[in-house]
């Protein structure tokens, strides 16, 4: 079925880097964009950067650039995202999300990522 | 940045009364092609959020007549008729016409 299927969850320390997977099936992965959004515990959702696995288009927020680095394989339909020099503030939920036409359709179950020193 | 407010960010609501949620915008969310790019999302407690409404008032598939959407410009409403127990949770607003995508606050819907 049409579903996104995210990586288990992580826990790290301070200043180290994670890399989480999104893989895809049910669909053609590269007719998609692809979103992360992460929530905080608690907290609302928090826009990150879009990918476009048909022409490796990608995007950051802003407050991500130059920590976050989005990737896709098109062999296995997945896209990848890493995040480097966590800090505490990074302990969220992280989602990857399909975008038809604009709108958010469909939803990765989210990945815990829990960063401490 | 676009940035969305919810009103209220907490509702009681009463089984099979019905129950309203203001979204906000800091700037018109009609897109230059013509489209408004606003929808509202659902999320139940430790569940990825679901979309339930898109582009304003369009449900998306399997999502009950109970809910509707209105408004344009800056201002829009998520409408329940009839709040059942299975709508309890948190309610977002997002935007998708610009760059970067951001959400409203939340509101908190409880029985």
């Amino acid at each position: 079925q049409v579903q996104l299927v995210q990586s288990g969850a992580e826990v790290k320390k301070t200043g180290a880097s994670v890399r989480l997977s999104c893989k895809a099936s049910g669909y053609i992965f590269t007719w998609y964009y692809m979103h992360w959004v992460r929530q905080a515990p608690g907290q609302g959702l928090e826009w990150m950067g879009i990918i476009y696995p048909g022409n490796d288009y990608i995007s950051y927020a802003q407050k991500f650039q130059g920590r976050v680095t989005m990737t896709r394989d098109t062999s296995t339909a997945t896209v990848y995202m890493d995040v480097r020099n966590l800090r505490s503030e990074d302990t969220a939920v992280y989602y990857c999300v399909r975008a038809d036409n604009q709108y958010f359709d469909l939803w990765g179950q989210g990945t815990l990522v829990t960063v401490s020193s | 940045d676009i940035v969305l407010t919810q009103t209220p960010l907490s509702s009681p609501v009463t089984l099979g009364k019905p129950a309203s949620i203001s979204c906000r915008s800091s700037q018109s969310l009609e897109h230059s092609d013509g489209n408004t790019y606003l929808s509202w999302l659902h999320q139940r407690p430790g569940l990825p959020p679901r979309l339930l409404i898109y582009q304003i008032s369009n449900r998306f598939s399997g999502v009950p007549d109970r809910f509707s959407g209105s408004g344009a410009g800056t201002d829009f409403t998520l409408e329940i008729s009839r709040v059942e127990a299975g709508d309890v949770g948190i309610y977002y607003c997002m935007q998708a016409t610009d760059f970067p995508r951001t959400f409203g606050q939340g509101t908190k819907v409880e029985i």
